[in-house]
């Protein structure tokens, strides 16, 4: 199994700003995978991040919005930059193990 | 394009049993997952299917059919905490990559 950690776990911001999530994980994985949920919605996954190359994005989603990073096997980061209102909701990151996807608990993010 | 599709709501009563459906058409199969999510929680992992038939996991089952495009979860014994919403999830390739179905409600009734 995997426990992951995120941080914030809320916040509250102004449009136009940017935050970034941190995202911990507590054993080295090759992937991890940050999604995206919308009120009342399904989960999106945004991106992939591996360690040592540049995150790959769905389509839909760019890098300069979502800028990642992967420093190590253990931990990722998620900005979401020049946030709007569109932008709330719960972010999550994601591991796989043993054909288990685990997920963090989510950051809940609300924007004025 | 990718589709998932499951009932967007289900009620059923404290011990019963309760049947949450799935069909999926996406490019590319390799599993079949469900997850459990209760309100203000993150997705909890329930089942994983990559062959047809049943897995069993205590109260819960899940079923796949691949030549259906089609699969089911199975809640036996239902009690109140299992009201919650329920997504299938299809793994396109060995990524870990996944794609959500809109997910179904559960309601569970004294």
């Amino acid at each position: 199994s995997a426990v992951i950690s995120q941080k914030p776990s809320r916040d509250i911001c102004q449009r136009g700003t940017s935050l970034t999530i941190q995202c911990q994980v507590d054993s080295q994985v090759t992937m991890m995978f940050w999604y995206r949920q919308q009120p009342g919605q399904s989960l999106t996954l945004i991106a992939t991040a591996n360690q040592g190359s540049e995150a790959t994005y769905e389509s839909g989603f760019v890098i300069d919005k979502f800028p990642i990073s992967r420093p190590n096997l253990t931990f990722s980061t998620l900005t979401v930059s020049n946030m709007s209102p569109e932008d709330s909701s719960i972010y999550l990151c994601s591991v796989t193990s043993s054909d288990e996807q685990f997920f963090g608990p989510g950051t809940r993010l609300t924007v004025l | 394009g990718q589709s998932l599709e499951q009932p967007s709501e289900v009620t059923a009563v404290e011990g019963a049993i309760v049947q949450i459906n799935c069909t999926y058409q996406t490019s590319g199969f390799y599993g079949l997952s469900w997850y459990q999510q209760h309100d203000g929680g993150a997705p909890t992992f329930l089942s994983y299917n990559a062959l047809d038939g049943l897995e069993e996991t205590g109260r819960f089952s899940s079923f796949l059919s691949r030549s259906d495009s089609y699969g089911y979860l199975l809640l036996q014994e239902l009690q109140m905490k299992d009201s919650a919403s329920y997504f299938c999830a299809v793994s396109t390739g060995n990524t870990g990559k996944l794609i959500f179905g809109q997910g179904t409600t559960l309601q569970v009734k004294p």
